[in-house]
């Protein structure tokens, strides 16, 4: 067990809807980051947060945002979402330097299914 | 930027025998490198990393790699496979230099044979 939470761990919606994905960091942790797992893309960074901030971006689509709040949980909010948005999506945090070589600790996922 | 080549999608070894999954890296700035694991279902486990303390690496499950600047690589190796090391393995880098996220490798496939 990382120590990071995620939720729901299964999402199944439908085209043109929008979710919002959860996950709770390791405490202490202020670092969070958002990737995609696809079977065509294979595991992509989204977006980093630190403290609240966004930090980093990656290939983040314009129809899905994230935010940190105060208390450091994260989410990621999904929207107009088309079918090939179906994925594993995984969070993970890191310590508080927030440098990209500090370990980054994974939660278990979760699996959106958009038909 | 950053980029991470792992040479083989999947690998097939016999319980017993050694595991070599090999990796080549492209980095602008003195890399971190990284091996993740994935079993079925779960999330990603950190085998190992290197930062730049010494270029022989050992992880957990008596998985180690060793990163050769001259060869730009960093491959992970296991004396003898077990049955539960059958999973994703996926070798990651991010440049210490920059403020960026770490860019994945797009995993090898590691079967294990009774």
């Amino acid at each position: 067990d990382s120590g990071v939470t995620q939720t729901p761990k299964h999402l199944i919606t439908a085209t043109g809807q929008r979710v919002t994905l959860r996950c709770s960091p390791r405490s202490g942790d202020l670092s969070v980051y958002w990737y995609q797992q696809s079977l065509d893309q294979g595991l992509q960074f989204l977006i980093q947060y630190y403290n609240g901030e966004e930090r980093a971006k990656g290939n983040i689509l314009e129809r899905f945002s994230a935010q940190q709040f105060p208390d450091l949980h994260s989410e990621l909010n999904l929207s107009s979402l088309e079918l090939g948005d179906s994925a594993l999506y995984f969070c993970a945090s890191s310590a508080p330097s927030g440098l990209p070589e500090e370990t980054q600790y994974f939660g278990p996922g979760t699996r959106l299914l958009v038909l | 930027a950053q980029s991470v080549t792992q040479l083989d999608s999947h690998v097939s070894v016999s319980e017993g025998t050694p595991v070599l999954l090999r990796c080549n890296y492209s980095s602008s700035y003195s890399p971190s490198l990284f091996w993740y694991v994935q079993h079925p279902n779960k999330g990603l486990q950190l085998l190992l990393k290197y930062t730049s303390a010494a270029t022989l690496v050992k992880g957990i499950n008596g998985f180690e790699a060793e990163f050769k600047k001259s060869e730009t690589s960093f491959h992970l190796t296991k004396p003898s496979a077990h049955m539960s090391d059958a999973a994703e393995y996926f070798c990651v880098v991010s440049d210490r230099a920059g403020n960026t996220p770490l860019v994945f490798g797009k995993g090898t496939r590691l079967s294990v044979i009774a």
